[in-house]
């Protein structure tokens, strides 16, 4: 079954970039109907969608972090990764990356990594 | 951007009890609503999509209503593993999740 992991620096300094990548497995990451998302929650906090793109490269983030993000896609890996940039501490989160099945006859994001904690240090 | 607003933030509830959530859109979005779980720890998992359609694998207990700018997540009769937080969230312009709504032992 399709499987997807994160992976990256667990410790970010400051004013640096958060640079994650997300491995899909048991499916192929260039299917027509789907993106490939980034969600992140703060600890305690709830969740907060970041961005998704799909296999073209076509993507779409949200607006409140729209200037330090990037998401990318890399189809002969299959992979998609996400760069923030100008990290505060507030950026210190769990962070997911999920399928979005997006518009489908079956939308929602799923399945989901197992996550991964980025520390932003002083 | 649209918001989404659940209540209650905390819910305290037995075995066997009906649990109702809602989360209410900022503006409409139709039916395109998605229901969430997540347990400590564990990443969320997808409950509901298009308001009121059961994932595969998902018990029955658990139905999700309404449209527009209003919508509810049910779970008939509560049981032991359904102590978890729940978060809504809307795809109809990008994506937005609601605060969540944690379901506990009373």
């Amino acid at each position: 079954q399709l499987q997807l992991k994160e992976s990256g620096p667990g410790l970010v300094k400051a004013s640096e970039t958060l640079s994650l990548t997300c491995t899909v497995s048991g499916g192929s990451i260039s299917s027509n109907n789907y993106y490939w998302g980034w969600i992140r929650q703060p600890p305690g906090k709830g969740l907060e969608w970041i961005g998704s793109i799909n296999y073209s490269g076509s993507s779409y983030y949200n607006t409140s972090l729209k200037s330090r993000v990037t998401i990318s896609v890399d189809t002969s890996k299959s992979q998609f990764s996400l760069k923030v940039t100008s990290v505060t501490a507030a950026d210190t989160a769990v962070y997911y990356c999920a399928r979005d099945r997006g518009l489908t006859s079956t939308p929602g994001f799923d399945p989901w990594g197992q996550g991964a904690l980025v520390t932003v240090s002083s | 951007d649209i918001q989404m607003t659940q209540s209650p933030t905390t819910l305290a509830a037995s075995v066997g009890d009906r649990v109702t959530i809602t989360c209410r859109a900022s503006q409409t979005i139709s039916t395109w609503l998605a229901w969430y779980q997540q347990k400590p720890g564990k990443a969320p998992k997808l409950l509901m999509y298009k308001a009121s359609s059961l994932e595969s694998g998902v018990p029955s207990r658990f139905s999700g209503s309404g449209s527009g700018t209003e919508f509810t997540l049910s779970i008939s009769s509560l049981q032991p593993d359904d102590f978890a937080t729940y978060y809504c969230q809307q795809y109809t312009s990008y994506r937005t999740f609601g605060q969540g709504t944690t379901v506990e032992v009373k």
